[in-house]
């Protein structure tokens, strides 16, 4: 079964500096999708940025970007300036065809001013 | 458009009673999928309901079904409360289009249902 492994329970960073949440998977399959989800304190789970796994270029949306390594099967979320808002649980997950998203135990991330 | 909605928001019961939850998908999202949200277990998939049939089923006992309506709307109900079935509730819905789903799923805002 597929599993997805994040290995930072917490981070902190200064704002308007940036951070690097990990994440990696396990999968012997190689047509895939990859999410990272922000959940704040309101628990609405948000998505945050998705990478097809027969893309090469890394998925960038605004200050959020991804290193996507395929062989290595990791999936590291990069944000950049970071803001107040950021502040959240963020969960990495997995995604093949119609399976269910499995998801990571997820990386608190606080910000501070 | 109009996000996934989830009603109730917050729901108090006791052990032995029974729980409906329901989740309305974005508009012209046919697939809808139920996820548990628990402090130790993280999340956790429920079941998936696509046009009125459940696709995908996880490993949760028989207390737990769902169902599907013909607009999309989905319910899903826990008869014989447990305490460790309090939890966030979460369902997403997902685009699709000629039987085909599209990965991305879209999250609701939760239920969030205490056992007493």
């Amino acid at each position: 079964a597929q599993t997805v492994t994040q290995s930072q329970p917490e981070m902190s960073v200064q704002e308007a500096e940036t951070v690097t949440l990990s994440c990696t998977y396990d999968t012997s399959e190689s047509d895939y999708y990859l999410f990272w989800y922000k959940q704040p304190p309101s628990r609405q789970m948000i998505l945050v940025i998705r990478q097809e796994a027969y893309k090469q270029q890394n998925a960038t949306e605004n200050r959020f970007s991804v290193n996507f390594q395929k062989a290595a099967k990791s999936f590291s979320l990069k944000i950049s300036d970071s803001q107040l808002g950021d502040a959240a649980m963020y969960f990495c997950a997995y995604r093949r065809g119609n399976t269910p998203l499995v998801f990571g135990k997820g990386t608190r991330l606080s910000v501070i001013a | 458009k109009a996000g996934v909605t989830q009603t109730p928001r917050y729901l108090i019961k006791t052990r032995g009673q029974q729980v409906t939850l329901s989740c309305s998908p974005i508009s012209g999202h046919r697939s809808v999928s139920w996820y548990q949200q628990t402090p130790g277990q993280g999340l956790q998939f429920l079941f998936e309901y696509f046009s009125e049939t459940q696709r995908n089923k996880g490993n949760f006992p028989g207390r737990f079904s769902g169902r599907q309506f013909s607009n999309s709307r989905s319910e899903m109900n826990v008869s014989t409360l447990e305490l460790g079935d309090s939890a966030l509730y979460l369902c997403a819905s997902s685009l699709a289009s000629g039987g085909l789903v599209q990965e991305t799923q879209y999250f609701g805002p939760g239920t969030r249902l205490l056992v007493l």
